[in-house]
């Protein structure tokens, strides 16, 4: 069965520090991995997207990577800010015509 | 000029009520979509369109009924609520199929209740 399982539920962390929420997987065959933040009372907004054949990607202070043989990604937040408090969703893509299998995310809050 | 707009924001109705909600994109994308959120925040897909054809339709009761009479627009119909029906339903769209890497693009989410 298709799965995506995110580790911590929830996080909390001081502004300023560094952060590492993780996405494991059981879809296959695998096409792509997505992670999305999503601010209370909000849509989700893509942040990366990953393919097979990559294994980092980043967005400003937001860092993907991907390990498709032992079917992991993680998400490194750097430098956080109060405005990253949001909920952090990993997705996967199985190839063909299968809908996208989405954990169900990470709450993370960001403290003065 | 929001690109995935919902309408309304916040419904409230009564169980057995017939509601609808709306949702526009001006993105010029050619799949939507309809997902639910349920009270554990999981996000589930329903139903996906491209060029106004269904193509995903996940095990979702028959009370609910996309209609899309353009490309730009798909509207979702609920007949007879049930109190499990309360969530917050997301709007999205994507340019190509949907197949690919391509980017979803969330609406704001319309909150439903059902009393």
């Amino acid at each position: 069965k298709n799965q995506v399982e995110q580790s911590p539920q929830s996080l909390i962390i001081l502004e300023g520090k560094n952060c590492t929420l993780q996405c494991n997987y059981t879809v296959s065959p695998f096409s792509n991995l997505r992670w999305y933040k999503q601010d209370t009372g909000r849509g989700p907004v893509s942040l990366t997207i990953m393919t097979f054949s990559e294994n980092t990607k980043s967005n400003g202070r937001y860092t993907a990577t991907l390990d498709a043989d032992t079917k992991q990604s993680s998400l490194h937040i750097t430098a956080s800010q109060l405005s990253d408090s949001a909920s952090y969703i990993c997705v996967v893509s199985a190839l063909g015509n299968t809908p996208l299998v989405f954990g169900k995310g990470t709450r993370l809050s960001v403290i003065a | 000029d929001t690109a995935v707009s919902q309408t309304p924001k916040y419904l409230v109705t009564q169980m057995g009520n017939d509601k609808s909600i709306k949702c526009e994109q001006n993105l010029g994308h050619d799949t939507m979509y309809w997902y639910k959120q349920d009270s554990k925040k999981f996000l589930k897909i329903m139903f996906s369109y491209n060029n106004k054809e269904l193509i995903i339709n996940e095990t979702v009761p028959n009370r609910f009924s996309p209609k899309s009479p353009d490309k730009a627009h798909l509207n979702l119909h609920i007949n007879s609520l049930e109190l499990g029906d309360s969530a917050v339903y997301f709007c999205a769209s994507s340019q190509g199929s949907g197949r690919g890497t391509d980017t979803q693009y969330f609406g704001p989410g319309t909150r439903l209740t059902v009393l």
